[in-house]
């Protein structure tokens, strides 16, 4: 059972566009999310995150929203460039379990045109 | 320059053969994992460990198994018992800390092949 769902597998943005990536979780005991970018062969990088206490977190060009009731959250890329050309993935993680373990979702390859 | 290295990049072993995937970080960091990653799948914990000697098991366990003698060392053998050891494997890194929030930092990957 994908606990972390990411249900558009790519998406193409033009040159200056705002990108928005979805994720979607079922497990109401998550409470911290985090969004990694990735390029090929190589290991994933963080990006932003956010706690459940908050429903927006910024950062520069990237702000994460969270909507707990729909158990949702976004990134949203603005504006979008072509070096953000990546895959995406969410991850979700509950604080209170002990375990530190984050659970990702199947990743969103963005690829961003000039 | 603190980080988590993984060697060899590209790892080519024959079918039934043990292979170790090695992992050191200098970030000082508590707890290590080890990660799969497959065409179209996102990345599924194969091992953790938050402490020197002592790990559990993650999601996909079988097949693996790792040692941590060392805090800066997470190496994971991958066995003749894993069906599809084929993948691209990541290690990452991440302080522990009670009520506080730490991402969790990756290494470059390893790719294995098994011909």
């Amino acid at each position: 059972d994908q606990q972390v769902k990411q249900n558009s597998p790519s998406l193409s943005v033009q040159e200056g566009r705002i990108s928005i990536l979805n994720c979607d979780y079922t497990n109401s005991m998550f409470d911290y999310f985090l969004w990694y970018k990735k390029y090929p062969a190589e290991g994933p990088t963080f990006l932003i995150s956010i706690s459940s206490i908050k429903d927006k977190n910024e950062d520069g060009r990237f702000t994460v929203f969270l909507n707990k009731s729909a158990k949702h959250l976004s990134l949203h890329i603005v504006p979008s460039q072509p070096g953000d050309s990546a895959v995406y993935f969410c991850a979700a993680s509950s604080t209170t379990s002990g375990t530190y373990k984050y659970i990702f979702g199947t990743g969103t390859r963005l690829k961003v045109l000039a | 320059d603190g980080g988590i290295t993984q060697s060899p990049k590209y790892l080519f072993r024959k079918e039934g053969q043990n292979v170790t995937l090695s992992c050191e970080q200098n970030l000082n960091h508590d707890a290590m994992y080890w990660y799969r990653q497959d065409p179209g799948q996102g990345l599924r914990l194969i091992y953790y460990s938050q402490i020197v000697n002592d790990f559990q098991k993650g999601d996909i366990a079988e097949g693996y198994s790792v040692s941590r003698e060392k805090k800066e060392s997470f190496p994971l053998t991958v066995t003749s018992a894993q069906k599809n050891p084929t993948a691209f494997y990541l290690c990452a890194s991440s302080i522990l800390a009670l009520a506080v929030y730490n991402e969790q930092f990756f290494g470059p990957g390893t790719r294995l092949t098994v011909l």
